[in-house]
């Protein structure tokens, strides 16, 4: 049972361009949608965040959007960059001890 | 540099072997994470302790068993090791359960 599902699994655009990576979830209990930035031989970082209290949240190039009626969540990158080549997960932070479930995560790749 | 840290980085070793992984963070976060990334990148909770509590054990086989020495460390022992036990496996800790996570740089553990 895939809770979080995460579309799509890869991604090509030039530089400049907006990608866009969407999110849904099943579980209405979970509280916290941060997503995880992970470069080939790291570890997942923390990007950005978002409550559902909240419609929107950006932080820098980087924004969330958030639509908890559909139960849905969504990632652009305005003028992305060469650098801003990674996986991408969404996750969503829900129960009485605050477990993580992520989504299966989308490769982009930002052509130069 | 304050981190979440894991040796090793690379573990080969053969079918049924034990073998551990070892995790330490300077960061002190009383909550602390494993997690199993496989080969199709899906990332996944197994163990987490807080305050050397066990508070998350996901479906996970009873050959994985976590030990906390201390709340600055998690580490992973396996058991008679599995070709599907393949994969990478990440530590990570946040200030709380209910915090942002932070991961070490993951071991890469492959089963012959």
């Amino acid at each position: 049972q895939q809770q979080v599902k995460q579309s799509p699994q890869s991604l090509i655009v030039q530089k400049g361009g907006i990608p866009i990576i969407n999110c849904a979830y099943e579980n209405t209990a979970f509280d916290y949608f941060p997503w995880y930035q992970q470069f080939p031989g790291k570890g997942p970082a923390l990007l950005i965040a978002i409550r559902p209290d909240v419609s929107e949240k950006k932080e820098g190039r980087f924004t969330i959007s958030f639509n908890k009626s559909a139960k849905q969540f969504s990632l652009h990158i305005m003028d992305s960059q060469p650098g801003d080549s990674a996986t991408y997960f969404c996750a969503a932070r829900g129960g009485s001890n605050y477990k993580l479930t992520f989504g299966k995560g989308t490769l982009l790749t930002v052509n130069p | 540099d304050t981190a979440v840290s894991q040796t090793p980085k690379y573990l080969v070793t053969q079918m049924g072997n034990d073998k551990s992984i070892k995790c330490e963070q300077n960061l002190g976060h009383d909550t602390m994470y494993w997690y199993k990334q496989d080969s199709k990148k899906f990332l996944k909770i197994m163990f987490s302790y807080n305050n050397k509590e066990l508070i998350i054990n996901e479906t996970v086989p009873n050959r994985f068993s976590p030990k906390s020495p201390d709340k600055a460390h998690l580490n992973l022992h396996i058991n008679s090791l599995e070709l599907g036990d393949s994969a990478v496996y990440f530590c990570a800790s946040s200030p709380g359960s209910y915090n942002e996570q932070f991961f070490g740089p993951g071991t890469r553990l492959t089963v012959l």
